[in-house]
């Protein structure tokens, strides 16, 4: 059964922090990764796209990270902002992705 | 950029009404896709369409039907709705070929 697991389930951070978020798939076959960010009660916007030759991808300071060997992929914020508190979502797949469960992050002041 | 509009943002309706949600997108997509949200258990996806009058059940199909009878507009229709159809409903598109989807505002209805 095709699995996305995200990690943490939250995460809480200081604003001017870096974080990671970790996302492992059991998904086959694979064509593509892709990070979502959802603000409360909007729909997921998406950050970074990756195929499986692409290992890195930047969106200003979002960085996702891809290990197809391992099946794992990574999100780095950079310097956050309080407007990066939001819910993370990873998705692999084409047709009926499988989503991940997502990780809340909450950033403070 | 790609839009997707979903008729409403926030419903209340009673058990047992008949309920549509509407999604137009505008960027000629051929794929469009229905997910429910709720807390604990992702996104999760109900129908898709690949093509005008085309449909597949997603994972969780019980209780809906959906209908695209124009490229631009898919709408999911509760038959008979019910309190535990109490949820957020995300409506996305996706061209062929563009592995991304893009994703509406979201519908948040509550059956009381």
């Amino acid at each position: 059964k095709n699995q996305v697991e995200q990690s943490p389930q939250s995460l809480i951070i200081l604003e001017g922090k870096n974080c990671t978020l970790q996302c492992n798939y059991t998904v086959s076959p694979f064509s593509n990764l892709r990070w979502y960010k959802q603000d409360t009660g909007r729909g997921p916007v998406s950050l970074t796209i990756m195929t499986f030759s692409e290992n890195t991808k930047s969106n200003g300071r979002y960085t996702a990270t891809l290990d197809a060997d391992t099946k794992q992929s990574s999100l780095h914020i950079t310097a956050s902002q309080l407007s990066d508190s939001a819910s993370y979502i990873c998705v692999v797949g084409e047709g009926k992705s499988t989503f991940g469960d997502g990780t809340t992050l909450t950033v403070k002041p | 950029d790609v839009k997707v509009t979903q008729s409403s943002r926030y419903l209340v309706k009673r058990t047992g009404e008949k309920v549509f949600l509407e999604c137009v997108q505008d960027m000629d997509h051929e794929n469009m896709f229905w997910y429910r949200q709720d807390p604990g258990l992702g996104l999760r996806l109900i129908y898709f369409s690949y093509d005008v009058k085309m449909k597949e059940k997603g994972d969780i199909p019980e209780g809906y039907s959906v209908s695209r009878e124009k490229k631009e507009r898919f709408s999911l229709i509760l038959e008979s709705a019910s309190t535990n159809q109490t949820s957020m409903y995300l409506c996305a598109s996706r061209g062929t070929g563009n592995y991304g989807y893009t994703f509406g505002s979201g519908t948040r209805l509550t059956v009381v």
